[in-house]
């Protein structure tokens, strides 16, 4: 089964210029995440998708940062204007499920997140 | 909200056993996850445990004390290529069923 894909791999963008990453998660996988994780930390949650609808968008800084799913399958990230400290990695993760459950003989597994290779994104 | 401690740095020998550990805090608890990233890499599911005990997967296993809020990840017969960072991350018991990361211990094996 393929991975999650996401694009660009690299970006390097001057401050206040705007940006978009692009995520297509595993097939049926219903829970979307995006993660930004700065060099040194642990990924940190920018926004979570159940199908097209938002979960949890608490830590998205909002008054620059967007994201969408319209279809409820692929997804983008926008930044704008970027600063400085939004320089990191940007990674798209994504789950079969948003909580554990059995469904048609199946355990899904909410708690597995799949990762892509994420962009790495320089604000310079 | 929650908070996750574990060491930064770890190193051991090939073949050795390590353990590296994870304390946390938070409002709400669901389960204990840890995950692998390689440098330059996507985090890798590792193990999960949602209720006291060892869970164990291969040279991998992972152990989670609800009452103490600890968990570690415990390496065996360490390989060159488990030299990465090792996340363990919360998931609360609440609506927001995503992840907390801890800051991560980066594992160094030498040969």
């Amino acid at each position: 089964e393929a991975g999650v894909a996401q694009s660009p791999r690299y970006k390097i963008i001057e401050k206040r210029q705007s940006v978009a990453f692009w995520c297509n998660p595993i097939s049926g996988h219903a829970t979307l995440y995006w993660y930004q994780q700065i060099l040194g930390q642990g990924p940190k949650l920018l926004i979570q998708f159940q199908n097209n609808g938002v979960v949890d968008d608490s830590q998205l800084p909002k008054d620059r940062f967007s994201a969408e799913r319209l279809k409820g399958v692929d997804s983008t990230l926008k930044i704008q204007p970027a600063k400085l400290e939004d320089s990191a990695v940007y990674l798209c993760a994504s789950s079969l499920s948003l909580v554990d459950r059995w469904t048609s003989g199946r355990f899904l597994k909410a708690y597995e997140q799949y990762f892509g290779p994420g962009t790495r994104l320089t604000v310079t | 909200g929650q908070s996750l401690e574990q060491p930064s740095e770890v190193t051991a020998v090939e073949g050795a056993i390590v353990q590296i550990n994870c304390t946390y805090q938070t409002s709400g608890f669901y389960g204990l996850s840890w995950y692998q990233q390689h440098d330059g890499g996507a985090p890798t599911f590792l193990s999960y445990n949602a209720l006291d005990g060892l869970e164990e997967t291969g040279r991998f296993s992972s152990f989670l004390s609800r009452s103490d809020s600890y968990g570690y990840l415990l390496l065996q017969e360490l390989q060159m290529k488990d030299s990465a960072s090792y996340f363990c991350a919360v998931r609360a018991d609440t609506g927001r069923r995503a992840l907390t990361f801890g800051s991560g211990t980066r594992l160094q094996v030498q040969p």
